[in-house]
């Protein structure tokens, strides 16, 4: 079992709608999620991070974290053409170890 | 967050030669990490470095290979050695934030075709 699982799509999404990416984890202690955004050609643009359970939002983008069903996801709203890109799940293990471990992404693409 | 520069952003190099590859940030960082990103795939961590001390490796990655120096808090070079075509990916830097979270930033990324 892979520790970050991601679909790797490509999921397609209309235009103003909302998009919703995945990832599960596999280390039960892990402490800290995040989400990573990369264009084509470009490095890793980190947009969210979340350590709680429940739902952390910040513009359009939303959290979800479920420690139980190690589970993390991220919510687009009004999906716009420039979300567009790969997006990295990223965990920690626990507090004090510093090394992301990254799924494989999940490609994006916002129909316009 | 601080900003991280990389140089060269690309190069292409012959087989068996060896590529140096530099990182700067503008403010001193506690934790600066180097991690690899083979085409079409995820982003693997080849080791973290350690300021005035051997950087740390992670399984399959060894110092002979990719040399890694980290002589202050603000700047790390990281040598892909005897270099084959296997070694074409990206190569990024990435540094902790200075908030009390563990999130990480990454450099531009420097692309390394091998010949």
């Amino acid at each position: 079992q892979k520790e970050v699982e991601q679909n790797s799509g490509p999921l397609s999404v209309p235009e103003g709608a909302i998009a919703s990416l995945n990832c599960t984890y596999s280390d039960r202690v892990s402490q800290s999620f995040f989400w990573y955004r990369q264009y084509s050609g470009k490095s890793p643009e980190l947009i969210m991070s979340i350590y709680s359970n429940g739902d952390k939002e910040d513009g359009r983008f939303t959290a979800q974290l479920n420690k139980a069903s190690q589970y993390v996801s991220l919510l687009i709203r009004d999906s716009q053409p420039s979300d567009s890109a790969t997006y990295l799940c990223a965990v920690l293990p626990k507090i004090g170890n510093e090394k992301l471990t990254f799924g494989t992404g999940t490609r994006l693409t916002i129909i316009p | 967050s601080a900003v991280i520069s990389q140089k060269p952003s690309r190069d292409i190099c012959q087989r068996g030669t060896s590529l140096t590859i530099q990182c700067q940030v503008d403010s001193q960082v506690t934790m600066m990490f180097w991690y690899r990103q083979q085409p079409g795939q995820s982003l693997t961590l080849i080791a973290t470095a350690n300021q005035g001390s051997e950087a740390t490796y992670e399984s399959g990655f060894v110092i002979d290979k990719f040399p890694i120096s980290r002589p202050n808090l603000t700047f790390s070079t990281l040598t892909v050695s005897n270099m084959s075509p296997e070694d074409s990916s990206i190569y990024l830097c990435s540094v902790k934030g200075t908030r009390a979270y563990n999130e990480q930033f990454f450099g531009p990324g420097t692309r390394l075709t091998v010949l």
